[in-house]
């Protein structure tokens, strides 16, 4: 499809197990970010890619979440030893070109629940 | 710290009537306002967006209003159907990174 794509779209795991969850951007898009959307609550930036820059990972919480992108395109967001609070929907998104200040085309997102 | 939040937690309003969900933000650098719907289930899609050097644009059904004087963003839809039953983001952007609002849910009432 043209959209972004996000896998697994369910994830349950046993605290202290790691967990990867997969980004596939719109194709040409050279901004892709993740983001973490607890139950009701607002969006929550976790980092962000822009082409062969160094990544911003202000957002991450800890240093058990990582992520990578690989040949500019598909990302990769990894939880090490999860933990219960992990839980939540996780958001990727893509844009064209981020210093345009362009739209930010999201993903359906992957429900992550530790239990 | 900076933060875009809004003053209406939950909206349930007539369908056929006009919505209006407000939004205030902090940061009077911010250089792009943008309003995202998202339903049960899927990710936030984009519905409009302004600048800072506008305080009013029209798309279909929708409007959003810039007011820079007090930091205050709103969107109004007009004749409110079922389907803009969502939640509704506000965020503020300054070129590579956007903050999101906490969201207001509306509701439309058949």
């Amino acid at each position: 499809g043209a959209g972004v794509s996000q896998s697994p779209s369910n994830k349950v795991t046993e605290k202290g197990k790691d967990v990867e969850l997969r980004c596939d951007p719109i194709s040409g898009h050279t901004a892709l970010y993740w983001y973490r959307q607890s139950l009701g609550q607002g969006l929550e930036f976790l980092i962000y890619f822009q082409g062969n820059s160094a990544p911003d990972k202000s957002g991450l919480p800890s240093d058990r979440f990582s992520a990578e992108r690989t040949g500019g395109s598909v990302s990769t967001l990894t939880i090490q030893r999860t933990q219960q609070e992990d839980s939540a929907v996780y958001l990727c998104a893509s844009s064209l070109w981020s210093r345009q200040l362009v739209t930010q085309y999201f993903g359906p997102g992957t429900r992550l629940t530790v239990l | 710290g900076e933060s875009v939040g809004l003053h209406l937690p939950t909206l349930s309003v007539q369908e056929g009537d006009n919505s209006i969900i407000n939004c205030a933000y902090s940061n009077s650098a911010s250089d792009y306002f943008i309003w995202y719907k998202q339903e049960s289930g899927k990710g936030p899609q984009f519905i409009i967006d302004i600048r800072s050097n506008m305080d009013k644009r029209q798309g279909q059904r929708v409007t959003v209003l810039l007011n820079k004087t007090v930091k205050h963003l709103s969107l109004q839809i007009a004749a409110t159907q079922p389907g803009d039953s969502a939640v509704y983001f506000c965020a503020e952007g300054d070129y590579d990174k956007v903050i999101f609002g906490p969201g207001t849910s509306l509701s439309v009432i058949p």
